[in-house]
């Protein structure tokens, strides 16, 4: 089944403990995606990556690592986490970079920063 | 800049009835591409159908289909026979083109089907 997973789906963690949510995806696409999703802020990209090793900074990086060193793999690193940083994250991928086809979701990771 | 609006913040339909969901946007490029995603109570981001720009025909997927009119910019979704499990939000988006590939969403509607 053609999927993009996430790891873990919840997490509650403290102030400063590193932490990392792994994404992967059986469809071989090249572009992968993080999103964030807040009430009245909507879905807000933090990074983004066209291939391997290539990534790129979305509208709210700060706070935030990632890194690709697989097709499939897109881990997203919070080296110091805040409680800002609570939210819903999403991982998606799509076929070509730019996205022009369809951008498809992972189950989403729900992060409690205390 | 583009842009997408949704200017439903809510609706509800009864079980088996029709609904319509609007969503206008804004863009600069003459080919595209337009997506709805359904966000069910599980938060999952789900696609229920997109539709090329270059495409006269109106995309259908089952009970759901678009009424495309790219003149006006405007891309509204019709669920047709309503579900207990349409209860969701739904978000219109459109890819950027030159901002990292970024989704562009709508605000999202906020779908109730009732029994």
């Amino acid at each position: 089944e053609a999927q993009v997973t996430q790891n873990p789906r919840y997490l509650i963690t403290v102030t400063g403990k590193k932490l990392t949510v792994t994404c992967s995806q059986n469809m071989n696409h090249e572009y992968m995606s993080w999103y964030r999703q807040d009430p009245g802020l909507g879905l807000r990209q933090i990074y983004y990556s066209m291939n391997v090793e290539v990534t790129d900074k979305g509208d709210v990086p700060e706070g935030y690592k990632v890194s690709r060193k697989e097709k499939r793999n897109f881990p997203l690193i919070l080296e110091s986490p805040s409680p800002n940083q609570t939210s819903l994250y999403f991982c998606a991928s799509s076929d070509f970079p730019g996205s022009q086809e369809t951008q498809y979701f992972g189950p989403g990771t729900r992060l409690l920063v205390l | 800049a583009q842009t997408v609006t949704q200017s439903q913040p809510e609706m509800s339909v009864q079980e088996a009835e029709t609904v319509t969901l609007s969503c206008t946007y804004d863009t600069s490029e003459s080919n595209y591409y337009l997506f709805w995603y359904k966000q069910p109570p599980s938060r999952q981001m789900i696609l229920v159908i997109r539709q090329e720009a270059y495409k006269q025909q109106n995309a259908t997927e089952n009970r759901f289909s678009v009424n495309f009119q790219k003149a006006a910019k405007s891309f509204s979704l019709k669920i047709s026979d309503s579900q207990l499990g349409d209860t969701a939000m739904y978000f219109c988006a459109l890819p950027s083109y030159n901002q990292g590939g970024k989704l562009i969403f709508g605000q999202g509607t906020e779908l109730s089907v009732k029994p």
